[in-house]
């Protein structure tokens, strides 16, 4: 399995505060992710990272910020946490290759956050 | 990305081989089929992809047909383990974006 913690695994906040989630790897790799998943949606990308201080929006991006100061940290912050941000939150990891491995994303073991 | 169809449930005996299909009718050249897995409360897990050649690796194995429309993900022999949602992904490779994932398919392994 792909060298990714995430930490905390579980958190119960109130409204109104600010969350950090962060993700770690070992494996040196350059892509990293964030993504929520909540029943009947799937997953879907929050934000993601293509380098040390490059990141971008995904698709489910407002009220949620990330930086990246080191290769193998990604941190998620809820600045002010809502009810509808309530979800397990998963990190994910690829690196770009010619070869048969091109951009396979590999996962976290995910963080449930629920605010109440 | 091209859509995919998988059936919504599947059971399999445990020690069988459990066989999950997937539909890509509109999947480009360049598009790999992906397939991944999620165990309850586990994150998804990768399983294996290809382009058009069958692959097989130590979890399983994918079955392209020659009009590259569909495929076949293989466990050779389902244990209880194997019961989870897999995924049928259609994707450019090597685009470092977004994965998107569908409905999927329940499999249940039966003692």
């Amino acid at each position: 399995d792909a060298g990714i913690t995430q930490s905390p695994r579980h958190k119960v906040t109130e409204t109104g505060t600010p969350v950090t989630l962060r993700c770690h790897q070992t494996e040196n790799h350059r892509y990293m992710y964030w993504y929520r998943q909540d029943p009947g949606h799937g997953l879907r990308l929050i934000h993601y990272s293509y380098g040390v201080k490059d990141t971008d929006k995904g698709e489910v991006s407002d009220g949620y910020s990330v930086s990246r100061s080191k290769t193998e940290d990604f941190l998620l912050t809820l600045e002010s946490a809502t009810s509808s941000q309530t979800s397990v939150y998963f990190c994910a990891i690829s690196e770009l290759s010619s070869g048969p491995n091109t951009d396979t994303q590999y996962f976290g073991p995910g963080t449930r956050l629920t605010v109440l | 990305d091209a859509k995919t169809t998988q059936p919504p449930s599947m059971d399999c005996a445990e020690g069988r081989a459990a066989n999950l299909p997937c539909n890509h009718s509109t999947i480009s050249g360049n598009e790999y089929v992906y397939w991944y897995r999620q165990i309850h409360s586990q994150g998804p897990q990768y399983i294996i992809h290809g382009l058009k050649n069958n692959e097989t690796n130590e979890m399983a194995s994918l079955i392209i047909t020659e009009d590259r429309k569909s495929s076949t993900l293989i466990l050779p022999h389902a244990t209880l383990r194997d019961t989870a949602v897999y995924y049928c992904i259609v994707r450019v490779g090597g685009s470092a974006r977004q994965l998107t994932f569908g409905s999927g398919t329940q499999l249940t392994v039966l003692p």
